[in-house]
């Protein structure tokens, strides 16, 4: 059973910095390409960044609201992914879901984790 | 703004047929990418519910559909049920400056 569990979220003041990491199981994750996808409070969903696998250079993509200030990485030794986040503001306020992404072209966002709420707030 | 546009909310009583639709343009769903479905209930997670246009992953009920034609596509749910009430969002690729992966700004589905 394919599972996603995202953790590190938390309150932060505008301007700070927080990093989310997610653990993941049940499929073979080094060869995942994997995506950050947040939801604001009573919005709708947003891509926020992507990370292939080694065999495509672990190249990554991001939003355009969040490129400079986030940074998504993976650790295929330890099956985890991380989404570190600099320079935090109140619109950042959100839903964190850690996604697995399609990359044999449907390009479809697959498994999703259970979310971790980040809060930017003074 | 959405990249891809859906209508704010459906209804229908159980057993009825609702349709949601999902419309794009030529850096997305016109350039030939595929639509996806997700379906969130409230307090959870979004699910993937159908892909490839007309996929439906292991598990999911054959009342839901999927077509793409165009620039657009459309959910549809037959026999509709209580616990399909939920929220339900269009997603593709796109080319443009808008971001990779798309989405539609969701539709609530009320199970009168």
């Amino acid at each position: 059973e394919v599972q996603l569990v995202e953790s590190g979220g938390g309150w932060v003041e505008p301007g700070g910095s927080l990093r989310l990491s997610c653990a993941n199981s049940g499929f073979t994750f080094s060869n995942a390409w994997m995506s950050w996808v947040r939801q604001a409070p009573g919005k709708g969903l947003e891509w926020v960044a992507l990370i292939k696998t080694k065999t495509y250079g672990g190249a990554t993509d991001y939003a355009a609201p969040v490129k400079g200030r986030f940074t998504i990485s993976r650790d295929d030794s330890k099956n985890k992914l991380y989404l570190q986040m600099n320079s935090l503001r109140t619109e950042d306020t959100a839903i964190y879901y850690c996604v697995t992404v399609d990359s044999s072209g449907y390009y479809s966002l697959d498994y999703w984790g259970q979310g971790a709420l980040v809060t930017v707030s003074s | 703004q959405s990249v891809l546009t859906q209508p704010p909310s459906v209804s229908g009583a159980p057993g009825q047929r609702v349709t949601i639709s999902c419309t794009g343009s030529s850096s997305n769903i016109g350039a030939g990418y595929d639509v996806h479905w997700h379906q969130q209930v409230p307090g959870t997670a979004p699910k993937l519910l159908i892909y490839g246009n007309n996929k439906r992953p292991s598990g999911v009920p054959d009342r839901f559909s999927g077509s793409k034609s165009g620039t657009s596509a459309s959910l549809v749910i037959t026999g509709l049920q209580a616990e399909d009430e939920a929220d339900y969002y269009c997603q593709s690729y796109d080319t443009s400056l808008s971001g990779f992966y798309v989405f539609g700004a969701g539709t609530k589905v009320t199970v009168l």
